[in-house]
């Protein structure tokens, strides 16, 4: 059993074009993240969510909206694809520890976006 | 800019030697530190979650220590094998649901 999915694996898309990435986790964690894997291999956090509210947005265009349908969901929207979107994006899923949350994250097997 | 830096960026060891790794991270707000090794074409997978100054944990031939009053974890690995050839990060956790990721540190262990 795969413990946090993602589909599609690997997406080639023409810019402008707006696109989704999945992501589901069985392991009943409540909160739930997006990393992009930048061109130097590092890892961003973009965006994460706890009990369907957003609890953190970094420097993200707004053409990058996170929809949680429910805690085991957590998708990734991007409107107006542009060149520099293509990357690896992760997601991730943790399970919040009391008032911090600490706890390790498991990951997704990540999307590789292309955009042309 | 919140700077996590791991040293050194990669590392050839022959297999049989024991080597280790740091990442540096600022003192303040310090709520935890996450290890992660991560092998190439798969995802991260976490090796320790630390949040106490003077924290050591280990599991098999891996163990990391942590300082949070300097601002710096160890992550040793004790006899080298092919198989631990990935890449290991960390991720320092600064406040509720607030997580950067270390630059990490590409090991490679020659047969």
């Amino acid at each position: 059993d795969t413990a946090v999915s993602q589909t599609p694996k690997y997406l080639v898309t023409q810019m402008g074009n707006d696109k989704s990435i999945k992501c589901e986790q069985n392991l009943g964690h409540d909160t739930m993240y997006w990393y992009k894997q930048d061109s130097k291999k590092f890892l961003k956090i973009m965006f994460s969510y706890n009990n369907k509210e957003l609890i953190i947005n970094e420097t993200v265009p707004n053409r990058f909206s996170p929809k949680s349908p429910d805690k085991a969901h957590l998708n990734l929207h991007i409107n107006s694809l542009e060149l520099g979107d293509s990357a690896v994006y992760f997601c991730a899923s943790s399970q919040r520890a009391g008032l911090a949350t600490y706890n390790e994250q498991f990951f997704g097997p990540g999307t590789r976006l292309t955009v042309l | 800019i919140l700077n996590v830096e791991q040293s050194p960026q990669s590392l050839h060891v022959q297999e049989g030697d024991s080597t280790n790794f740091t990442c540096s991270f600022p003192s303040s707000n310090f709520y935890a530190l996450h290890w992660y090794r991560w092998e190439t074409a798969k995802s991260p997978e976490a090796l320790f979650v630390m949040t106490l100054n003077g924290d050591e944990k280990k599991k098999g031939r891996i163990s990391a220590t942590l300082n949070t009053k300097e601002g710096y974890s160890y992550l040793y690995i004790k006899g080298s094998q092919p198989e631990d050839s990935a890449t290991y990060l960390c991720a320092f956790i600064r406040g509720y649901q607030k997580v950067t990721f270390g630059t990490g540190t590409k090991l490679q262990v020659i047969p």
